[in-house]
């Protein structure tokens, strides 16, 4: 079992739709990134949060600590969203990243 | 933020020849991280370079098969050594935000070993 879980692993919509992007993860943390890969294969982050919730745009992220969950919402949906989302976190006391397995998402017209 | 420049952005290479990726941020970071993503999955940290001292890496990694310099704290190159097929992969160098914690990643080297 890997120890930050991403659902669902694909996931296809109409433009304008509503997505939601679930991350839940079973070792201590400070902080949670969402990160966007575009088909080239750049990564571009979108968010680190702690806790609560952020918006950028369309975007949303929330974490519930105590629950182990992150989400990640996309407003409005656009083709222009279609990429793979990473969920990647820190154990506490340590550098390394432990990355999801990425939702691929495509936005169709 | 931090601005990393990677090259190459993609290569095809044959069997047994070796390739050095380059990244040069815009900024001064203490640690950069090397990634691979064989297809279709996540992202593997190979090693952490940090200047003045030999990179650390991860277990399956090994110094001989992917050589790494960090000759100061804007610069870095990871070599994929006597590659094979089973080297095709996106290379990523990635970095952290001083005192934001933000990551940034370079474009990514897309490899395919023949």
């Amino acid at each position: 079992k890997n120890e930050v879980e991403q659902s669902p692993q694909n996931l296809t919509a109409q433009e304008g739709e509503f997505i939601t992007i679930n991350c839940s993860y079973s070792v201590g943390i400070s902080a949670l990134h969402w990160l966007q890969q575009h088909p080239g294969g750049g990564i571009v982050s979108l968010f680190m949060l702690s806790s609560g919730k952020k918006k950028h745009g369309r975007l949303i992220a929330t974490i519930n600590i105590q629950e182990k969950h992150s989400s990640l919402h996309i407003t409005a949906s656009h083709p222009r969203d279609s990429a793979v989302y990473i969920c990647a976190a820190p154990p506490y006391n340590t550098d390394k990243l432990i990355f999801g397995t990425g939702t691929r998402l495509q936005v169709f017209p | 933020s931090a601005v990393i420049s990677q090259k190459p952005s993609r290569d095809i290479c044959q069997r047994g020849t070796s390739l050095t990726i380059q990244c040069q941020v815009d900024s001064q970071v203490t640690m950069m991280f090397w990634y691979r993503q064989q297809p279709g999955q996540s992202l593997t940290l190979i090693a952490t370079a940090n200047q003045g001292s030999e990179a650390t890496y991860e277990s399956g990694f090994v110094i001989d098969k992917f050589p790494i310099s960090r000759p100061n704290l804007t610069f870095s190159t990871l070599t994929v050594s006597n590659m094979s097929p089973e080297d095709s992969s996106i290379y990523l160098c990635s970095v952290e935000g001083v005192n934001t914690g933000e990551l940034f990643f370079g474009e990514g080297s897309r490899l395919t070993v023949l």
